[in-house]
C-alpha cells in the first residue's frame, strides 16, 4: 500500500537530547513538508522540501534540522537548542504537478522528560 | 508574509442545523485544502480546491473557493454528530503549505 509512515509513535527524551524522528513515503512525492501541532493550536510549518538534497525553512525551524538525501525519506532532528520541543510532529508528502494534496503521515507525539 | 485564518474558531450546533466556516487568506494563491482532525490523531484530506470557482461536495461538506476574494467555504448542512471534530484549512503557495488555526466543531445531540 502506498502511504507516509513517521515512527516512533511516541517518544520521550531528555533535556540536552538530540533525537530524530523518521518520516518515510512511499507515494513518489517531490515534496515534503514537517510541522508542528501544540495542544489545541494549528499546525506551524518547521521544515520542507520539493527535492532531494534541497530543503527550505518554514515558519520555526529554529532549534531544528533536517536533511533530504533520498527521495522518499525526509528525517526531523529536534537538538538540544529546541527549549519547548514536546508536541505533536506530522509529516506530509505532496505533489504540485500530480495536483493532489498533502498526505499525513500518522504522527510522533515527543515529550521531554 | 502569507496569513490563513479561519473563523469561527469555535463552534458549537444543534444537530440538523446547517453552518458555514470560512477561510481568508492574504496572497493569491489557485490551491486550497480542507482536512479534517479528530483528537489525537492524524489530519484526513477531505477537499482540494484548484480553481477559481471550485465546488467540491462529500456527504453533508460542501467547499467552495473565490480565488478573487481570497476566500473559501465549508459549509455543513444538517448537521449530525459524527462531523463533531477540528476542520482546518490550507493554502499551497511558493512551494509551501500553510495552515489556518482550526475550527473547532462541536455538534450537540
Amino acid at each position: 500500500d502506498g502511504g507516509i509512515t513517521q515512527s516512533p509513535k511516541y517518544l520521550f527524551r531528555k533535556e540536552g537530547q538530540n533525537v530524530t524522528l523518521s518520516c518515510e513515503q512511499n507515494l513518489n512525492h517531490d515534496a515534503m513538508y514537517w510541522y508542528r501541532q501544540d495542544p489545541g493550536q494549528g499546525l506551524r510549518l518547521i521544515y520542507y522540501s520539493q527535492i532531494v538534497n534541497d530543503f527550505q525553512k518554514g515558519d520555526i525551524a529554529e532549534g531544528y534540522s533536517v536533511s533530504r538525501e533520498k527521495k522518499e525519506s525526509f528525517p526531523l532532528t529536534v537538538t538540544s537548542a529546541q527549549k519547548n520541543p514536546t508536541a505533536f510532529y506530522l509529516c506530509a508528502s505532496g505533489s504540485t504537478a500530480m495536483n493532489t494534496e498533502a498526505f499525513f503521515g500518522q504522527g510522533t507525539r515527543l515529550t521531554v522528560v | 508574509e502569507l496569513k490563513v485564518e479561519q473563523n469561527p474558531l469555535f463552534l458549537s450546533m444543534q444537530e440538523g442545523k446547517n453552518y458555514t466556516i470560512y477561510c481568508n487568506y492574504s496572497t493569491t494563491s489557485d490551491r486550497l485544502y480542507w482536512y479534517r482532525q479528530d483528537p489525537g490523531k492524524s489530519l484526513e484530506s477531505l477537499f482540494v480546491l484548484l480553481s477559481n470557482g471550485a465546488v467540491k461536495q462529500e456527504g453533508r461538506l460542501m467547499a467552495s473557493l473565490d480565488t478573487k476574494a481570497r476566500l473559501s467555504t465549508l459549509h455543513i448542512t444538517a448537521a449530525v454528530h459524527d462531523l463533531s471534530a477540528t476542520y482546518f484549512c490550507a493554502v499551497d503557495i511558493w512551494d509551501k503549505i500553510i495552515f489556518g488555526k482550526g475550527t473547532r466543531l462541536h455538534i450537540l445531540p
